[in-house]
């Protein structure tokens, strides 16, 4: 059974920096692309970055560019994002999800999220 | 940047009717197109990739539609358990993007 599990969010001060971590398990983690979504409160979806398997393949959004980095360790199974300076913008539910492919963005398996809040 | 339009924003129905959802992309994307289902609290669900194969588990209810610019999500007869809010997602440009429609929530009429 595929689980992707993330951790690593909380409160924050703006400015600062945040790591967020997605454990995946129940498939070979470096055949397959992965990718950060993020839901700020009542709102729609938002792609935050994308990783090919081998980490050659990397994209971020406008809104994060510059100041978010995505990477993973195939050997350790885990996706990484870490944030930095925060936005108060930058609030949301931050989602962890495989793609279908090795380089791909169609998302087959998500987590449950890990809450991100950036406020004073 | 490849831009999502989806619309309706929302759309009321009841139990057994038809809803049609439809997503415009800003440019050709061939049929790099997916839709997600998602419940309030919930991660999304993939039901349909490359614009319209259902995905495994996902009811036949559910089919999908188009190519290039234009695609259509439909739901054949809605049960109590599609109230939900719909998304679609380019997934042409990934390197170095993705994008989703804005969603459409589906209500009880």
């Amino acid at each position: 059974e595929v689980q992707l599990v993330e951790s690593g969010g909380g409160l924050v001060q703006p400015g600062r920096s945040l790591r967020l971590s997605c454990a995946a398990s129940g498939f070979t983690f470096d055949d397959y692309a992965m990718h950060w979504v993020r839901q700020a409160p009542g709102k729609g979806l938002e792609w935050v970055s994308g990783i090919s398997w081998n980490s050659g393949s990397i994209g971020y959004a406008d809104s994060v560019k510059g100041r978010f980095t995505i990477s993973r360790d195939n050997a350790k199974n885990s996706l990484y994002l870490q944030m930095n300076s925060l936005r108060a913008e930058d609030t949301a539910l931050y989602y962890c999800a495989k793609a279908l492919e090795a380089v791909a963005g169609t998302l087959d398996y998500w987590g449950q999220g890990t809450l991100v809040t950036v406020s004073s | 940047d490849i831009q999502m339009t989806q619309s309706p924003s929302s759309v009321s129905a009841s139990v057994g009717d038809r809803v049609t959802i439809t997503c415009r992309a800003s440019q050709g994307i061939s049929s790099w197109l997916a839709w997600y289902q998602q419940k309030p609290g919930k991660a999304p669900k993939l039901l349909i990739y490359a614009a319209s194969s259902l995905q495994s588990g996902v009811p036949s209810r559910f089919s999908g539609s188009g190519s290039g610019t234009d695609f259509t999500l439909t739901i054949s007869s809605l049960q109590p358990e599609d109230f939900a809010t719909y998304y679609c997602q380019q997934a042409n440009s990934f390197p170095p993007s993705l994008t989703f429609g804005g969603g459409t929530k589906v209500e009880i009429k």
